[in-house]
């Protein structure tokens, strides 16, 4: 069964650094995109980073740029998401996402790690 | 880039629900729709405008007229109740609209 695992979530003070993880059961996590986006409570969804698949590039939205980085660790078949200044508005649940197709689309999606900034 | 979705649609068991998705220069965009039930992750239930994955009802359907995308539940039964979520592409970006909640009454 194809699916994604978050982890790494938890309390953490305002000023703080976090890392995530996200894993794979089911298909190799080091052939697709993989997305991090985020959802804070009664919220919407909000994109946060992608890497290729390859590792080679990623992208941060504006509101994390700076502060958050993805990586992969393709000997492990994880991507992380490492996050630092985390703010309170940074609490949220975060999901991890597969990237297929052509033209693109998020076809798979972890059951989300939650993060809580707070004092 | 931005994406307005209507924040809630009521429909009756049943009957035809629509929630649209608008915004500028989207008509060049492909389009996706997201289902997500109360603590649970989003499932995808369209992509490129209106292709339904495998295991999504044939109720599921989606359409672009111009600048807005449409998504249309047929029949909608109690099961569809959720928010939904159209999302597009901005780049390398993903863009989400603000979601609508669909209550079947």
């Amino acid at each position: 069964q194809v699916q994604l695992v978050e982890s790494g979530g938890g309390v953490v003070q305002p000023g703080k650094s976090l890392r995530l993880s996200c894993t794979a059961s089911g298909f190799t996590l080091n052939n697709y995109p993989i997305h991090w986006v985020r959802q804070s409570a009664g919220r919407g969804l909000e994109w946060v980073a992608v890497i290729s698949y390859d590792g080679s590039s990623d992208y941060n939205a504006g509101s994390v740029k700076g502060r958050f980085s993805v990586s992969r660790d393709t000997s492990r078949n994880t991507v992380h998401l490492q996050m630092s200044g985390l703010r309170p508005d940074d609490t949220a649940v975060y999901y991890c996402a597969r990237l297929v197709g052509t033209p693109h689309y998020i076809d798979v999606w972890g059951k989300g790690t939650t993060v809580t900034v707070s004092s | 880039f931005e994406m307005t979705q209507p924040p809630a649609v009521s429909v009756s068991p049943g009957q035809t629900a629509t929630i649209t998705c608008s915004g500028e220069k989207l008509g060049d965009k492909y389009v996706c729709w997201y289902q997500q039930k109360p603590g649970q992750s989003p499932v995808l239930v369209i992509h490129q405008d209106y292709k339904r994955p495998s295991g999504i009802p044939e109720r599921f359907s989606g359409s672009f007229s111009g600048n807005t995308a449409t998504l249309t539940i047929s029949e909608t039964q109690a099961l569809d109740e959720a928010d939904y979520y159209c999302q597009a592409w901005d780049n390398n970006a993903a863009v989400f609209g603000g979601g609508t909640k669909l209550t079947v009454l």
